[in-house]
């Protein structure tokens, strides 16, 4: 199984800063790698795919990139509904894995 | 708008099977090049994907489970299923259903279910 490690697992933030959660994968995955946000008792919602696309709808505060092993998430100007839990998948091979999330807090 | 939506018993006793249905609803389960599929949550914990069915029928089991799961998909009805057999209170969870389009990631998430195995 392909590990998945986030960093840090939490962080504390500001409005107005920008943020960047970072993810290893323990082997290769290319750019098959995607990110949710996620808040308190609600359903993940899709914010990336392969890397540094957009899911439809998602805002251009959110980016990210990286290939291979290493890759982050960026948020440029964090705004109040941005504080939420951040999760990576790689979705390179079965079984599909999870990082162990990065809760975004003030 | 694509729609998907988990229905489950929400209380399961140990050593049973766990039921739960997923409904598709805005757009055709049949369409070519779709993984359908489930991901659960335990409590305060993060995320574990179960289960995916290709549109060809074809299945995908997390290994840490896959002798205690069975995944399906009626396309008459518009739904794809999952069964978890022996539950214990490992299980307790809320279970989400999804969408990906072939090589790609998830698109889609349904709501989410939580259902308790009590100890």
């Amino acid at each position: 199984d392909i590990q998945m490690t986030q960093s840090p697992s939490s962080l504390s933030a500001s409005v107005g800063d920008r943020v960047t959660i970072t993810c290893r994968a323990s082997q290769g995955i290319s750019n098959y790698l995607a990110w949710f946000q996620q808040k308190p008792g609600k359903a993940p919602k899709s914010l990336i795919y392969a890397t540094s696309n957009l899911q439809s709808g998602v805002p251009s505060k959110f980016s990210g990139s990286g290939f291979g092993t290493d890759f982050t998430l960026t948020i440029s100007s964090l705004q109040p509904e941005d504080f939420a839990t951040y999760y990576c998948q790689q979705y390179y091979s079965y079984p599909l894995t999870f990082g162990g999330g990065t809760k975004v807090e003030i | 708008q694509l729609q998907l939506q988990e229905s489950g018993p929400g209380l399961v006793k140990p050593s049973e099977t766990l039921s739960l249905t997923c409904t598709v609803s805005g757009g055709s389960i049949s369409s070519s090049s779709f993984f359908w599929g489930w991901i659960r949550q335990p409590p305060g914990k993060g995320l574990e994907w179960i289960a995916s069915i290709y549109y060809d029928g074809s299945t995908y089991y997390n290994p840490s489970l896959k002798t205690r799961l069975t995944i399906s998909v009626d396309t008459s009805k518009s739904r794809f299923s999952l069964k978890v057999s022996s539950v214990t209170a490992a299980d307790t969870a809320v279970y989400y259903c999804t969408r990906r389009p072939s090589g790609l990631a998830i698109d889609y998430w349904g709501q989410g279910t939580l259902v308790t195995v009590p100890s």
